[in-house]
């Protein structure tokens, strides 16, 4: 089964730091691109970074850009999300997600959350 | 925020067809494809929809997706109770070089 599993989620004061974590398993992590999407309380979901399938192209929202960092261990099938500088409009499930190959998201976890 | 606009919700009376609009821009709608996803509370949002009107394996054929324009649709027929959900689309805009996500329509079966 393919999965995707999110951890690392919790209460944080603002300006604070929190690590993400997401961990992949049921198919060949290395060869697919990643993102990470979140939703704030009542809004729908905002692109927010992307990571390469060899992690050599990164993306950030300009939301986050300067604040977040992606990155990816193809060894063991995971990618992290540091965050730092938290702000209150930080505060929304985190989920991670696969890139199917073409321009669509095709497997997503269930979500960390995060409040500021 | 949301850059895609969905009606807030909708519903409909098991059996029933319903249908439910995302509306967006020549860089996103207008010129790449459209996906469609369901979200229960809790859960992992599952892919319903990609390219426009492509159901993965597995998606039952009463949910079917089209793409007019900067526009597009999702339809479930014949609705049953467990298709109560959030429902939000998706797709890539070429102005922002990135993925935009709709509101969300949420779905209730009466």
């Amino acid at each position: 089964e393919v999965l995707l599993v999110e951890s690392g989620g919790g209460l944080v004061q603002p300006g604070g730091s929190l690590r993400l974590s997401c961990e992949a398993s049921g198919f060949s992590f290395s060869s697919f691109a990643v993102h990470w999407v979140r939703q704030a309380p009542g809004k729908g979901m905002e692109y927010v970074a992307a990571m390469s399938h060899d992690g050599g192209t990164t993306y950030y929202a300009d939301s986050v850009k300067g604040r977040l960092t992606i990155s990816r261990g193809n060894s063991k099938s995971t990618m992290n999300l540091q965050m730092v500088s938290l702000r209150r409009e930080d505060t929304a499930v985190y989920y991670c997600t696969r890139n199917s190959g073409s321009r669509f998201m095709d497997v997503w976890g269930k979500g960390t959350t995060v409040t500021v | 925020q949301s850059v895609l606009t969905q009606p807030p919700s909708t519903s409909g009376t098991p059996g029933q067809r319903v249908t439910m609009s995302c509306s967006g821009s020549r860089s996103n709608i207008g010129i790449n494809s459209v996906n469609w996803y369901q979200h229960l509370p809790g859960a992992a949002p599952k892919l319903l929809i990609y390219n426009n009107n492509q159901r993965p394996s597995g998606v039952p054929d009463r949910f079917s997706g089209s793409k007019s324009g900067t526009s597009a649709s999702l339809a479930i027929s014949g609705l049953q109770s467990g298709d109560e959900a959030d429902y939000f689309c998706a797709a890539w805009d070429d102005s922002l070089n990135g993925y935009v996500f709709g509101t969300g329509t949420e779905v209730t079966v009466l």
